[in-house]
């Protein structure tokens, strides 16, 4: 089974508004950590953002927000407020262990003016 | 976070020659990790490097293939040996910092092989 799935290829947002890409993810660990990054067309891979398995409350960094939602195994990224400067590939990530990470098959966004 | 720097950006380079790629990052890491994307594909690891000790490769990636080295706590270097034209990828090392493991990469090498 995959371990981390992303079912939107694509994704198109109208600036300004939020936009959710959607990461549903599969372990049986129970301690794992979930993390979002995105990658401009530079090619570099961006931090955005962290969700630990333990942590009850949603992760936050600034316009970045991830829906976690542990029964269901679904960590979704939101984004408010979209910038033109957000159109970029995004991949949803897990790790296990300490550093055994997986990767989802990327989500690009594309922010229309 | 950590400061992960990457030599060369870019590269084009002939099928048969080899290729290194360095990684340098600002602080004493334990783990350096060297994942290949390919084209439209996500992220592959490749190999998982300790100071001190031999590079742990993944199903499908052998040494011969891509050497790596790791001297010191802060530095790494993958070699794409005997390039053909399925190794061009962009290239990206990667580490892991604080007690969450939290992953951070470089800026990502991307090679083209003609």
């Amino acid at each position: 089974a995959q371990k981390i799935t992303q079912t939107q290829p694509g994704m198109f947002v109208q600036e300004k508004e939020a936009v959710t890409l959607d990461c549903t993810y599969d372990t049986s660990d129970q301690s794992y950590g979930l993390f979002w990054y995105k990658q401009p067309s530079s090619g570099e891979m961006i931090f955005l953002i962290y969700q630990g398995s333990y942590d009850e409350q949603n992760a936050t960094e600034g316009r970045y927000s991830l829906n976690f939602q542990k029964a269901r195994k679904s960590a979704n990224l939101v984004i408010s407020a979209s910038q033109l400067g957000d159109s970029a590939m995004y991949f949803c990530a897990m790790r296990e262990d300490f550093n055994k990470f997986y990767f989802g098959s990327g989500t690009k966004l594309n922010v229309k003016p | 976070s950590a400061v992960i720097s990457q030599k060369p950006s870019r590269d084009i380079c002939q099928r048969g020659t080899s290729l290194t790629i360095q990684c340098q990052v600002d602080s004493q890491v334990t783990m350096m990790f060297w994942y290949r994307q390919q084209p439209g594909q996500s992220l592959t690891l490749i190999a998982t490097a300790n100071q001190g000790s031999e590079a742990t490769y993944e199903s499908g990636f052998v040494i011969d293939k891509f050497p790596i080295s790791r001297p010191n706590l802060t530095f790494s270097t993958l070699t794409v040996s005997n390039m053909s034209p399925e190794d061009s990828s962009i290239y990206l090392c990667s580490v892991t910092l604080g007690e969450d493991h939290e992953q951070y990469f470089g800026p990502g090498t991307r090679l083209t092989v003609t």
